[in-house]
């Protein structure tokens, strides 16, 4: 599609519950990214992806986060046994390369929010 | 390490005033870019502007306009004749073709435009 596409709009859970979250790339674009946001703006990145290889996941939370891109399927970030301080909005962009040359496009985010 | 700083969390201005919103940028390369984004009351982030450490020129887009100064490390938005549409956090980063390969985010302005 033209569109980073981001499913769901807004996820709830409760504590201790898993999160899945969605994202799917504009067509041709075979770089990742995924940022969260919390709610006093602050952005931190997360991991990137070249197609289904891991790029960089030096911001991932290794001991409850995962994320996966593999062929033909929306990349995921899950969330096992969520925490009240993993409320935030998850932002998937997505690019044709990791260069600043080819800018990153953003979906409207998934607003996550735990109970 | 490289660093954004956007020192002004909030800015209230009365519709058709000026506004300048500062960024202030700290990296050890030579070569990176610096991008601004607004992110409206809907959440979804908008892509401004771009800019490389190459290019000093100022820019301007309608009512936008983007002053780069690297002696001073500062890029700075300047809406003129505000509108209340104009109304949102915006966020400056910057980027890197080396490393992480992912954006750098200021902690966001908030521009609020009063009719």
């Amino acid at each position: 599609g033209e569109e980073v596409a981001q499913t769901p709009k807004h996820l709830v859970r409760g504590e201790g519950q898993k999160a899945k979250l969605y994202c799917a790339p504009i067509k041709g674009h075979s770089y990742v990214f995924w940022y969260q946001q919390v709610l006093k703006n602050e952005f931190k990145f997360l991991i990137s992806f070249q197609n289904e290889n891991v790029f960089d996941e030096t911001g991932m939370p290794k001991e409850r986060f995962s994320a996966k891109c593999l062929p033909n399927s929306p990349c995921s970030l899950e969330i096992q046994a969520t925490k009240l301080e993993d409320s935030a909005v998850y932002f998937c962009a997505s690019s044709q390369s990791p260069t600043a040359n080819q800018p990153q496009h953003f979906g409207d985010g998934t607003r996550l929010s735990i109970l | 390490a490289q660093k954004v700083t956007q020192a002004q969390t909030e800015i209230s201005v009365v519709e058709k005033e000026d506004v300048t919103l500062d960024c202030v940028y700290e990296t050890r390369d030579t070569t990176y870019y610096l991008f601004w984004y607004k992110q409206p009351p809907s959440g979804e982030l908008v892509f401004l502007i771009r800019r490389n450490s190459f290019d000093e020129q100022n820019e301007i887009s309608g009512r936008y306009s983007w002053n780069f100064q690297k002696s001073t490390s500062s890029f700075n938005f300047t809406i003129t004749a505000s509108q209340v549409v104009d109304s949102a956090v915006y966020f400056c980063a910057l980027f890197m073709d080396t490393g992480r390969r992912a954006l750098t985010f200021g902690s966001g302005t908030r521009l609020q435009v009063q009719p």
